[in-house]
């Protein structure tokens, strides 16, 4: 059951440009969107969310955007840095009876060259 | 900064055996859940806990599993009778329910279990 996708199982950038990481969602009942990074043999990190009555969301470096219409988000990271080097998952939630479970993504490994 | 913790970082059981992972969540916090990462796939709800009892559960969560909040600070995920596939790491996430981060889930740094 995907409902939530993210085609790229990687992604290359040169430090200082822009990193933009792609998630769609099938369930049209989410009503919250998170983007979290984790390092290997650490537990997910949270690092930016969006509620569905938004469109944009920026903190610092990074921003989501969100396109309910597509059922697509992204993430961009300006610039990127090798620091940022990572795995990042997009996980959703809501619906009815919404006890806050997350549903993930497979994960975008993204690897940021000095 | 307050953070979740897990106990231990790595168990390592014989198949059929019992096995419990520990949290701490993060003291303020009211819901607390267990997720699962399978090498190689992707981090996979199991439980979610509030007010003392499991609000749900996903498929995997089957009879094998149960949670526990024991004492005012401690969270636990059972597993009576280990298979070869419940290898995976284990994830323990908490949120608080007030504030404008009231959806955000804070996760531990996890418990790579491992069924021989």
């Amino acid at each position: 059951d995907q409902q939530v996708k993210q085609n790229s199982p990687s992604l290359s950038v040169q430090e200082g440009r822009i990193s933009i990481l792609n998630c769609d969602y099938t369930n049209s009942m989410f009503d919250y969107f998170l983007w979290y990074k984790k390092y290997p043999a650490e537990g997910p990190t949270f690092l930016i969310s969006i509620s569905s009555i938004k469109d944009k969301n920026e903190d610092g470096r990074f921003t989501v955007f969100l396109n309910k219409s597509a059922k697509h988000l992204s993430l961009h990271i300006v610039p990127s840095q090798p620091g940022d080097s990572a795995v990042y998952f997009c996980a959703a939630s809501g619906g009815s009876g919404n006890t806050g479970k997350l549903i993930f993504g497979q994960g975008t490994t993204l690897q940021v060259k000095p | 900064e307050p953070e979740v913790t897990q106990t231990p970082s790595h168990q390592v059981t014989q198949m059929g055996q019992e096995v419990i992972l520990r949290c701490v969540p993060i003291s303020n916090h009211l819901y607390f859940y267990w997720y699962r990462q399978i090498l190689g796939q992707k981090v996979e709800f199991l439980v979610s806990f509030y007010n003392n009892e499991i609000s749900e559960k996903s498929e995997i969560f089957d009879d094998q599993f149960s949670v526990e909040r024991p004492d005012g600070s401690n969270f636990t995920l059972k597993i009576r009778s280990t298979k070869l596939e419940d290898s995976a790491m284990y994830f323990c996430a908490s949120r608080d329910l007030a504030g404008s981060s009231y959806n955000e889930q804070f996760f531990g740094p996890g418990t790579r279990l491992t069924v021989l």
